[in-house]
């Protein structure tokens, strides 16, 4: 399983973009990068997912290097709302189901 | 579409005392099943995970089980609680893909006395 490795936590103001970066120095071949953000005391919802270079939704984006080693989340223009834990989450088809999370990023947003 | 509910929303139990928490899955079929853990201002713990019927891995072995007694069904238990097993406890579900997100319940915040 690859192991992930985040920043505890990050302080941000309203506006900036923000950018948490995962390390997963031994992700596998067949392994996706999934970044998940959780409000406290709701369970986590997924925000992208991705397997290499720029993936872009409506509310985030994810770049993979080619090496894949390591990701970054990019959340635009932050709002105190966006304040939460954010966690990667490396997976893949040969890990017979088993997916365990870092120990994510605390993200403050302040006015 | 696909739910997922989990139940009860809160539960004080004294230590000691069993405990089961539901979980079931509606709208997909064979779905990966998983109990984690997550104790006050920590990250998440993965404790069981189930790929199948009857299939139950277990990643902590302390004094908690789980079963799949059905497709979409998942139950965690325990014969007699520590108060090292309060916790917020969340079931959550996936594809049968490895890499297929994750949907979580909306947890059991657990607390043992």
């Amino acid at each position: 399983l690859a192991k992930t490795t985040q920043p505890i936590s990050m302080d941000s103001y309203e506006g900036q973009e923000v950018n948490i970066t995962c390390s997963h120095n031994n992700i596998a071949t067949n392994d996706y990068i999934t970044w998940y953000q959780q409000f406290p005391s709701q369970g986590p919802r997924f925000i992208i997912q991705g397997y290499k270079t720029k993936v872009t939704n409506e509310v985030a984006s994810l770049f993979i290097p080619a090496d894949r080693k390591s990701s970054t989340l990019s959340l635009p223009r932050v709002s105190l709302s966006d304040t939460a834990v954010y966690y990667c989450l490396v997976g893949g088809d040969n890990q017979g189901g088993k997916l365990i999370f870092g120990q994510g990023t605390e993200l403050s947003v302040k006015p | 579409s696909q739910t997922i509910h989990q139940w009860p929303a809160t539960l004080v139990q004294p230590v000691g005392s069993p405990l089961s928490l539901e979980c079931t899955v509606e709208g997909t079929s064979n779905p990966n099943l998983y109990w984690y853990r997550q104790a006050a201002g920590r990250g998440l713990q993965l404790l069981f995970y189930s790929v199948g019927i009857g299939q139950i891995s277990s990643e902590v072995p302390q004094n908690l089980s789980a079963s799949r007694p059905q497709d979409r069904q998942f139950i965690l238990s325990s014969k007699k609680l520590l108060l090292s097993d309060s916790g917020f406890y969340l079931c959550a579900w996936s594809g049968d893909r490895g890499y297929e997100k994750l949907f979580f319940g909306s947890g059991t915040q657990l607390s043992v006395l």
